[in-house]
């Protein structure tokens, strides 16, 4: 039974560039979240896709969008990146959006 | 509203000891707080999670100490091992049915052999 995948595990971009990260849910699950981490510090929550549709969203701006396909799987897309944007980007799944979350093991984002 | 705080930044203890890790938190709408554990690259992993009506709860080596009145909650290792070495996460659940996560800023644990 595969976990939360996520694709890809390191990238660099440059500032003013946009990025698109993927996330496969553990097997089941129907409910994906994002989260950012800085280095040394906790996940921040950006925001959480259940049925197709943002149903909430953290303090991030609408650079940062999402989608959620069919099959449950989900796209992180960030606009106009900045310096601040370099962090380990998490996807969670769980079943049903209130459900214990299994997380993936990231997307390393550096910005330069 | 929002924040959890969480102390110490880092920790070490001698294999068997019994290391405590603290969380407070502001907002009273919190409803599940949970305690995670990470490992260098890999992602948070859920170790033990406890509501407000409970005031401890055990699971294995982990114990989770809540203090309602005093908005704080605790984790506790007994009996650590070197393979506990990881960074622990307390986390506090906001946005009602959703699991919107408010996370701590981290405790480095290091368990010497």
């Amino acid at each position: 039974d595969a976990g939360v995948t996520q694709s890809p595990t390191h990238l660099i971009k440059t500032r003013g560039q946009q990025v698109t990260l993927r996330c496969s849910p553990k097997s089941g699950h129907d409910t994906v979240s994002w989260y950012q981490q800085a280095l040394g510090q906790g996940p921040q929550f950006i925001f959480q896709y259940y049925e197709e549709e943002e149903r909430q969203r953290g303090n991030f701006p609408d650079r940062f969008s999402g989608h959620q396909f069919p099959n449950y799987s989900s796209e992180l897309n960030v606009n106009a990146l900045l310096l601040g944007d370099s962090a380990l980007y998490l996807c969670a799944s769980s079943l049903v959006a209130a459900g214990e979350l299994f997380f993936g093991e990231g997307s390393r984002l550096t910005v330069l | 509203q929002q924040q959890v705080k969480q102390s110490p930044q880092s920790l070490i203890v001698q294999k068997g000891g019994i290391p405590i890790i603290n969380c407070a938190y502001e907002n009273t709408a919190f409803d599940y707080f949970p305690w995670y554990q990470q490992f260098p690259g890999k992602g948070p992993a859920l170790l033990i999670a406890i509501r407000p009506d409970v005031s401890e709860k055990k699971e294995g080596r982990f114990t989770i100490s809540f203090n309602k009145s005093a908005k704080q909650f605790s984790l506790h290792i007994m009996d650590s091992q070197p393979g506990d070495s990881a960074t622990y996460f307390c986390a506090a659940n906001w946005g009602g049915s959703a699991r919107q996560l408010t996370f701590g800023s981290g405790t480095q644990l290091t368990v010497l052999p």
